[in-house]
């Protein structure tokens, strides 16, 4: 089993459509929790981080819950600008990472 | 945040032959890393880069393939050596700059390798 594991995707969704990612994670040391946004051909980039009360960003929400190991994105009101692969990252030790697969997201006019 | 630049950004190399890529950061930096993403994977630890000893490897990978340097807080290099086809990837470096700014860590524009 991965350590990170994401929904293999891809997600094909119109505009204006709201849409969620799913992630699980093993590793009940885990300390901090990410999204990370990747477009093709580019190093992958903050999105956001994530926190056990639930964060949110403009038409971004991050949920993480500790008990079920799991951790969650949503985005609203999706625009053709947000079509990326969605990276979710778990941090264990100071800065050391493990990456999920990442979820391909194509939001459509 | 962190500035990071990665050089060289893209490179085709023949077989056989090894490249050294070097990641400079604006800022001291506590943690650096290695990643290679290889084509449609997601990114997988290389190893960290520690400041003035050895570098810690992660399961499957080995200094003599990966060499990897850190002379001192800001600048790393990391060298693929004896290139085969199956190291064509992207080589990303990455920083961590502490707990102050919420464990996040930040990546270079990545070295895109091709090896024939």
């Amino acid at each position: 089993r991965k350590e990170v594991e994401q929904d293999p995707g891809p997600f094909n969704v119109p505009e204006g459509a709201t849409v969620a990612f799913n992630c699980t994670y093993s590793n009940s040391a885990s300390q901090s929790f990410f999204w990370y946004r990747q477009d093709c051909r580019k190093e992958p980039k903050l999105l956001m981080s994530v926190y056990s009360s639930g964060n949110e960003d403009g038409r971004f929400t991050a949920q993480l819950n500790r008990a079920s190991q799991y951790i969650s994105l949503l985005i609203r009101d999706s625009k053709l600008s947000d079509s990326a692969t969605y990276l979710c990252v778990v941090n264990t030790n100071a800065g050391k990472s493990t990456f999920g697969d990442g979820t391909t997201l194509t939001v459509k006019p | 945040s962190a500035v990071i630049s990665q050089k060289p950004s893209r490179d085709i190399c023949q077989r056989g032959t090894s490249l050294t890529i070097q990641c400079q950061v604006d800022s001291q930096v506590t943690m650096m890393f290695w990643y290679r993403q290889q084509p449609g994977q997601s990114l997988t630890l290389i190893a960290t880069a520690n400041q003035g000893s050895e570098a810690t490897y992660e399961s499957g990978f080995v200094i003599d393939k990966f060499p990897i340097s850190r002379p001192n807080l800001t600048f790393s290099t990391l060298t693929v050596s004896n290139m085969s086809p199956e190291d064509s990837s992207i080589y990303l470096c990455s920083v961590w700059t502490g707990q102050r700014e919420g464990n996040t860590i930040y990546f270079g524009e990545g070295s895109w390798l091709t090896v024939v």
